[in-house]
């Protein structure tokens, strides 16, 4: 079955820059999430890098090759949240998510 | 836009099994794919499956046979229904909404139907 790999975790204070990495992507379209706690999901990149209405500029993606990003600039203690990225596997037509990246503002 | 309202919480004894809804408005339902998704406590979010825009479904493996997914489109309802169940089921459980062409991705989520396990 196919496999997204993240880092559980990232740490970055405010004001700076977080990355986080979702690595096996094989030039798959992929979609990320923001949850936070007792929350349901939400979506804030689709195809890569484009931002749903309402998701703050701060928020970018990029893709390249076997690896995607997920950049969140000047961060804010709001944005402390789990980070989930996704792909559609073609061959299964199933979903596949990443298994996470906790995101903690210092 | 799009809005989903699931039923509330559940408990269930261990092979029973349990049917959650999902109450469709402010988009057309029957033409879009509808997911289902579960996150146990600690842990990630899980694929369960879908019901596409003709009715049919896909189920991942880990649910394969004891997973029934449908729809009313009279009511712009989703329905899961999950059997056997195990305490490892004990999850929160999610539809949303099928965004893209193909319902490549989940642009809108319900709130979410806590779901215990427990003898």
């Amino acid at each position: 079955s196919y496999v997204l790999t993240q880092p559980p975790s990232v740490s970055v204070a405010p004001g700076k820059a977080a990355t986080i990495t979702c690595g096996g992507t094989n030039n798959k379209n992929v979609y990320w999430y923001q949850q936070k706690p007792g929350q349901a999901p939400i979506l804030v990149i689709y195809y890569n890098s484009d931002r749903p209405s309402g998701i703050p500029e701060r928020f970018s993606g990029s893709n390249s090759g076997n690896t995607a990003t997920l950049t969140i600039s000047r961060v804010e203690a709001g944005d402390e949240a789990d980070y989930y990225c996704q792909v559609w596997d073609v061959y299964s037509d199933h979903r596949v998510f990443g298994g996470g990246t906790k995101l903690t503002v210092l | 836009q799009g809005h989903l309202v699931q039923s509330g919480a559940e408990v269930k004894r261990p092979g029973a099994s349990v049917r959650v809804s999902c109450k469709a408005s402010g988009y057309t339902f029957s033409d879009s794919y509808m997911h289902w998704v579960r996150q146990a406590p600690g842990h990630g979010l899980e694929w369960m499956g879908l019901i596409n825009p003709s009715g049919n479904t896909g189920v991942a493996q880990n649910f394969q046979g004891r997973l029934t997914l449908t729809r009313d489109t009279s009511t712009s309802t989703a329905y899961m229904e999950l059997s056997s169940l195990k305490s490892d089921d004990t999850a929160v459980y999610y539809c949303a909404k099928g965004g893209g062409m193909n319902g490549y991705y989940f642009d809108h989520w319900g709130q979410g139907t806590q779901v215990i396990v427990s003898s």
